[in-house]
């Protein structure tokens, strides 16, 4: 089975630090997503990009998070001043067309802010 | 009310048990609706969709109630290997997928 790739899998940093976390969808995907989960928590929605741009965001997503697709093939999630709260697993999906269509997940990338 | 919402659990059965899981969702016009697994500190797997008739794959079968808003999965003659975080799940209006917090399951020999 095809598979989203994720980098890398597990990013210390100190508070207010810049961090990239990258991402490599499917070849052939056209709508790529990011979603968090904390510690314990639900997974959570965050953002997701079609056609070059972001087509959703949820108020988790502030400007602090940006995202963009520098090529063909990467997407990445760019956190501007990590903060304690930004701690988390984040992980990469992507999916094909239809909203109907099943979201591959990549494997995560647990953010650890100190 | 919490988009969607479960039982946290944790659900301790034996091997060969058979155990139901409860989804309550808030969004009326909610249209896909799936179960996902969670493995400790993995990315959730689909499990399965759930279909308005009903759907069953070998052990699991998925029932959706559009008029209570409630979704359910039956797993019966439980496997260690089904030792998992059970999350529901329903799609938001872009195509975003809304989890619940997770139902946790132990199964035990």
């Amino acid at each position: 089975e095809p598979e989203v790739t994720q980098t890398p899998s597990h990013q210390v940093t100190q508070m207010g630090q810049e961090v990239i976390l990258r991402c490599v969808p499917i070849s052939n995907h056209l709508y790529f997503y990011w979603y968090r989960q904390i510690l314990g928590q639900k997974v959570e929605f965050l953002v997701s990009f079609y056609n070059n741009e972001i087509s959703e965001k949820s108020e988790i997503f502030d400007d602090q998070f940006s995202v963009e697709r520098p090529d063909g093939s990467n997407f990445t999630l760019k956190i501007r001043s990590t903060k304690l709260e930004d701690s988390a697993m984040y992980f990469c999906a992507s999916r094909f067309q239809t909203t109907n269509e099943k979201l591959f997940f990549g494997s995560g990338t647990q953010l650890s802010v100190l | 009310r919490k988009e969607v919402e479960q039982d946290p659990g944790p659900f301790n059965v034996p091997e060969g048990a058979t155990v139901a899981f409860n989804c309550t969702y808030s969004n009326s016009a909610s249209q896909s609706f799936f179960w996902y697994r969670q493995d400790c500190r993995k990315e959730p797997k689909l499990l399965m969709s759930v279909y308005s008739s009903g759907n069953e794959d070998g052990r699991f079968t998925a029932q959706l109630n559009r008029a209570s808003q409630y979704i359910s999965l039956l797993i019966r003659d439980s496997k260690l290997s089904d030792s998992a975080t059970y999350l529901c799940v329903v799609r938001g209006s872009q195509g975003n997928l809304i989890f619940g917090k997770g139902t946790k399951l132990s199964v035990k020999p």
